[in-house]
């Protein structure tokens, strides 16, 4: 069936620092893929999505690129900040529900 | 405009009762999904309500159940609550006539089972 793998975390990086998160999917066709982004107590907000290969995302200064070669959809952002302390959610649609991986959650610290 | 609401925001139930929690979607949609979050892993899908029927089930047992109502408001009910119950609850809501229409999800309900 359709899966979702993400790296494990926890993501440690000091203000300003590159951020990488790393995604790969197994499915059937080419899905619509998403990040999901879940601050503490709160529920998840979507980040950013991608429907088709090659499509890439962004929002806030992240963004993630639709790779059907790689089956893969990185997240990255060039300089990050303290606030975008969270855990990080990729996903995969398949036909009416979302498939999540197990999350990255990321520590930035000032 | 209102998001996705769910109440209670916590709750506490001992082994073998029953709970009930319930959504309220955001407006202008029609469609209401429920996902079980256990601690330190991504949510499962647990299943999707439309025009008041269960559309769709992910692997969980008949004791999870659940309902929608004519405003478009969902309960999830748990019957026989094991330990392994214990989770957050997530409800998300989405348009089923806007193609690609993204889920907005609620806070959650956080339910401990003792």
């Amino acid at each position: 069936g359709n899966s979702v793998t993400q790296m494990e975390g926890p993501v440690t990086l000091s203000e300003e620092a590159f951020l990488t998160i790393n995604c790969t999917y197994t499915a059937t066709g080419y899905p619509s893929l998403f990040w999901y982004v879940q601050y503490p107590g709160e529920g998840l907000q979507l980040l950013l999505k991608a429907t088709k290969a090659d499509d890439k995302g962004s929002n806030k200064g992240f963004e993630a690129t639709y790779r059907k070669e790689t089956t893969s959809f990185h997240l990255e952002k060039g300089s990050v900040q303290v606030s975008d302390s969270a855990v990080y959610f990729c996903a995969l649609k398949d036909t009416d529900k979302l498939i999540f991986g197990t999350g990255t959650r990321l520590q930035v610290f000032p | 405009d209102a998001g996705v609401t769910q109440s209670p925001t916590h709750l506490i139930k001992t082994r073998g009762q029953q709970v009930t929690l319930r959504c309220s979607p955001k407006s202008g949609h029609d469609t209401v999904s429920w996902y079980q979050q256990a601690l330190g892993q991504g949510p499962q899908f647990i299943f999707q309500y439309y025009e008041e029927e269960e559309r769709q089930r992910g692997n969980f047992p008949d004791r999870f159940s659940g309902h929608q109502f004519p405003n478009y408001s969902s309960e999830l009910n748990v019957n026989a609550l094991l330990l392994g119950d214990s989770a957050l609850y997530l409800c998300a809501s989405s348009s089923a006539g806007s193609l690609n229409s993204p889920l907005h999800f609620g806070n959650g309900t956080r339910l401990t089972v003792t």
